[in-house]
């Protein structure tokens, strides 16, 4: 069955370093999603891209973030200079068309010291 | 705005069913969710119901919908220890990109 895969699994970083969080999202899907869930707390939006635009972002998705579809498998999602606010799970999602099921990745979990 | 609710816990005895809640507040969601969460893990998709929908089972999982009301349940039939997780409601909202919403999520934890 096809799958959104996520890597790497557990980034640690210092704070102020730039990260890189990647996904592969399911190969004839259109419309990306990244979400974060900080440890214990409910998962939340950040960003949707489609057609290589962001269609919609939250007040989470600020300067620091930046969304990149480099080739056509890759989607990511960079983080300019963490903060250790920034430490928590990323999820990234795919879905084929604007309203049908999204299939979200395993998530990276990002700890920022 | 966009809010969905969900109570924080639930304690069901093994073999009892399972009624997780939820509201939410955008009227034209196109398709509502329930996702499962296990400890360190990531989501995972359980079900969905389309906003035109009253109901839909699916093996021991039964989703209701009061569009009216704007309440979702997931119902589990016979729980078992492996339901043992959280559980996210989520709605897909009617904007452009259909961004997805999440509830504070259930956690769901088995007695003997």
């Amino acid at each position: 069955e096809p799958e959104v895969t996520q890597t790497p699994s557990h980034q640690v970083t210092q704070m102020g370093q730039e990260v890189i969080l990647r996904c592969v999202p399911i190969s004839n899907h259109l419309y990306f999603y990244w979400y974060r869930q900080i440890l214990g707390q409910k998962v939340e939006f950040l960003v949707s891209f489609y057609n290589n635009e962001i269609s919609e972002k939250s007040e989470i998705f600020d300067d620091q973030f930046s969304v990149e579809r480099p080739d056509g498998s890759n989607f990511t999602l960079k983080i300019r200079s963490t903060k250790l606010e920034d430490s928590a799970m990323y999820f990234c999602a795919s879905r084929e068309q604007v309203n049908t099921e999204a299939f979200f990745g395993q998530g990276t979990r990002l700890t920022v010291v | 705005g966009e809010d969905v609710e969900q109570s924080l816990f639930l304690s069901v005895r093994e073999g009892d069913s399972s009624v997780i809640n939820c509201t939410y507040t955008d009227s034209s969601s196109t398709y509502l969710y329930w996702y499962k969460q296990e400890p360190g893990a990531g989501l995972q998709l359980l079900t969905y119901i389309f906003s035109n929908m009253d109901m839909k089972q699916d093996q021991r999982l039964t989703v209701l919908l009061n569009k009216k009301d704007k309440h979702l349940s997931l119902r589990i039939a016979d729980t078992q220890t492996g339901d043992s997780a959280i559980y996210f409601c989520a709605e897909s909202m009617g904007s452009s990109a259909s961004k997805i919403i999440f509830g504070s999520g259930t956690r769901l934890s088995i007695r003997p």
